[in-house]
């Protein structure tokens, strides 16, 4: 069974970092290019960031660029995300999505972050 | 950023009824459009990819169409489970953008 499940997500105080995981399973993790969604409570859906399989290219949206890192482990199955400088406007559920020709086909269960004072 | 816009924001439907919501890009973006469907609490579900493509699983009342600048999904008879909100998104280039969404309710 194909799986993706995020972890690292909590209450942050404004100006702080947290880090988020997504360990893989049920697919060969180093072929497929993955990335980061987010949803703020009660809205949409916002690409954070995405990754190649073999991290040749690295993208990220402008709201988070410069405070944001996407790395991967191929060899542990995992994505992740360093969260820096993080600000109320960051609050929200952070999913982990792997990318299969031209669509997001598979989601994990998400992560919730809050930056709060 | 290519920008995608839907309509409508909102729509009451009955059991039965065809649904259609229309999702519209800045600039072209050929077919690299896919269409999702999220229920309360849950993560989307792909559910179209290159625009008319039925994702594996997904029940064939759903169906998409459209090339360019103006893309479609149809609900050809609503189902209890398919209400919902579904939102569009592009892959033509980066950002990848998702348009607002579509609430389908009863």
């Amino acid at each position: 069974e194909v799986q993706l499940v995020e972890s690292g997500g909590g209450l942050v105080k404004p100006g702080g970092s947290l880090r988020l995981s997504c360990v893989v399973s049920g697919f060969t993790f180093s072929t497929y290019s993955m990335n980061w969604v987010r949803q703020a409570p009660g809205k949409g859906l916002e690409w954070v960031s995405s990754i190649s399989h073999s991290n040749s290219y690295i993208y990220y949206a402008d709201s988070v660029k410069g405070r944001f890192t996407i790395s991967r482990d191929n060899a542990k199955n995992s994505l992740y995300l360093q969260m820096n400088s993080l600000r109320a406007e960051d609050t929200a559920v952070y999913y982990c999505v792997r990318d299969h020709s031209f669509a997001f086909d598979v989601w994990g269960q998400g992560t919730m972050v809050t930056v709060s004072s | 950023a290519i920008q995608l816009t839907q309509s409508p924001s909102s729509l009451s439907a009955s059991v039965g009824d065809r649904v259609t919501i229309t999702c519209r890009a800045s600039q072209g973006i050929s077919t690299t459009l896919a269409w999702y469907q999220q229920k309360p609490g849950k993560p989307p579900k792909l559910l179209i990819y290159d625009a008319s493509s039925l994702e594996s699983g997904v029940p064939s009342r759903f169906s998409g169409s459209g090339s360019g600048t103006d893309f479609t999904l149809t609900i050809s008879s609503l189902q209890p489970e398919d209400f919902a909100t579904y939102y569009c998104q592009q892959f033509n280039s980066f950002p990848i953008t998702f348009g607002p969404g579509t609430k389908v309710d009863i």
